[in-house]
Order: C-alpha cells, then sequence, then structure tokens
C-alpha cells in the first residue's frame, strides 16, 4: 500500500542534543510538510519542500532545518532541542500545493526531551 | 485574516445516537475546507473535503459536512454514533490565493458512551 512512513515511532533525546527524524513516502507526492503537535493542540506547520524548494513558515524557529535528499525522503533536524520541543512530529505529502489538495499524514514520531 | 474556529472542544455522545462537531471559517479567498480524524498517537486521517462542487460532502465511516456559505460554517454530522468514533477532530481550511496556507482549528474531542 502507498503510505507515509516515519521513524522512529518515538524518539528520546537529551536537551541540546541534535536528533534527526525521518519521513518517507511511496505516494511519489511533490509536496511534504512537516508539523508539530503539542499535547492537546492542534498540528502547527513548520515548512514544507513543493519538490526541491524549501518553504519556512515565518515563525519556525531556526532551531528547527529540513533536508529533502530525493522526492521519497524528508528529514527534520533539530540542532539543539529544548524542553519546549517534546512533541509529537507529523509529517504528511501531498501530490500538488494547492488548496484543494488532500495531505496524506503518516503516524508521527513523538520526540520526549530530557 | 483567515481563521477556523471548532466550537467545542469536547462533544460526549452516547453510542447509536447523532454527532454533530461544529466548525466555522472565516476567509477572506475561495476556501477549501477538510475534516480530518486522529485517534490516540496516530496520524491525521481525511474525513472529506469540499473544494467547491456539491455543498454537501459525504465522506468514510458515514460522516459528513454541509458547507454553508452565508454561514461561514462547515459542520460534520454523523447519524449514529460508534464507539470507534472516539477520537480528536480537525477542521481545516487551505487556500493558494497569496501563497498556499493550511489552517487548523483547535481541535474537538469526541468522547463516545456505552
Amino acid at each position: 500500500d502507498a503510505m507515509v512512513i516515519q521513524n522512529p515511532r518515538y524518539q528520546v533525546t537529551q536537551f541540546g542534543k541534535p536528533v534527526t527524524l525521518s519521513c518517507s513516502q511511496t505516494l511519489n507526492h511533490n509536496v511534504m510538510y512537516w508539523y508539530q503537535q503539542k499535547s492537546s493542540q492542534a498540528p502547527k506547520l513548520l515548512f514544507h519542500y513543493y519538490d526541491k524548494d524549501f518553504n519556512n513558515e515565518a515563525d519556525t524557529p531556526d532551531n528547527f532545518q529540513s533536508r529533502r535528499p530525493n522526492t521519497s525522503f524528508c528529514f527534520l533536524d533539530i540542532r539543539s532541542p529544548g524542553l519546549g520541543d517534546a512533541a509529537m512530529y507529523l509529517c504528511a505529502t501531498s501530490s500538488v500545493r494547492v488548496g484543494t489538495d488532500t495531505q496524506y499524514f503518516g503516524p508521527g514520531t513523538r520526540l520526549t526531551v530530557l | 485574516a483567515q481563521s477556523v474556529t471548532q466550537l467545542d472542544s469536547h462533544v460526549s455522545v452516547s453510542e447509536g445516537t447523532p454527532v454533530l462537531l461544529r466548525c466555522n471559517y472565516s476567509s477572506s479567498y475561495s476556501p477549501s475546507l477538510f475534516w480530518y480524524v486522529q485517534h490516540p498517537n496516530k496520524g491525521l486521517q481525511l474525513l472529506l473535503k469540499y473544494t467547491s462542487a456539491a455543498t454537501l460532502v459525504k465522506g468514510i465511516n458515514g460522516f459528513e459536512a454541509e458547507f454553508k456559505k452565508s454561514e461561514t460554517s462547515f459542520h460534520l454530522t454523523k447519524p449514529s454514533a460508534h464507539m470507534s468514533d472516539a477520537a480528536e477532530y480537525f477542521c481545516v481550511v487551505s487556500y493558494n490565493t497569496g501563497g498556499f496556507k493550511t489552517i487548523f482549528g483547535a481541535g474537538t474531542r469526541l468522547f463516545v458512551k456505552a
């Protein structure tokens, strides 16, 4: 089945220790998104890639970076995690970057910062 | 400004009774509207979407929503709740004008009592 895969499902890191979260997709979609979802809150878009074009949200902290080496993979790097970065991180894809297009979500990676 | 308001943070129904989850939006543009469901520790799944075609939209698992432009509403309904419907529901507005944007409502937690 075509899908969005996130690894790992659970990640524990130490305060200030860099961490990378992974997302892959078999849908061959052009757009990949990263969302941060804190407990009992709505997902918040951090950035997205339209093909190789990186689009950062204005309020995304510099501590968050992303890489997309090819169509299938996208990575979220947190350079120096703080306690406030503990959250569920959701990856999503869509075929095109238009308002009518459905986003397909992965299961998420829950990040714990000690 | 564009916004999405989910009018209830929690809704509790008995199994077999109707479900109503309310969503109002504010948009200067012609939006696309979505409802997503999120079960605990899972990613988001599309229930249905409105993209300027029929105003009554049918989705998966017996859910439907009606787009009412005059009321700027997109309420989600289901005639008969099932225990498996217990989850978090997000109303989402998406549009392209002035740059691509996706806005999530704060979410409504649905509880289903036996």
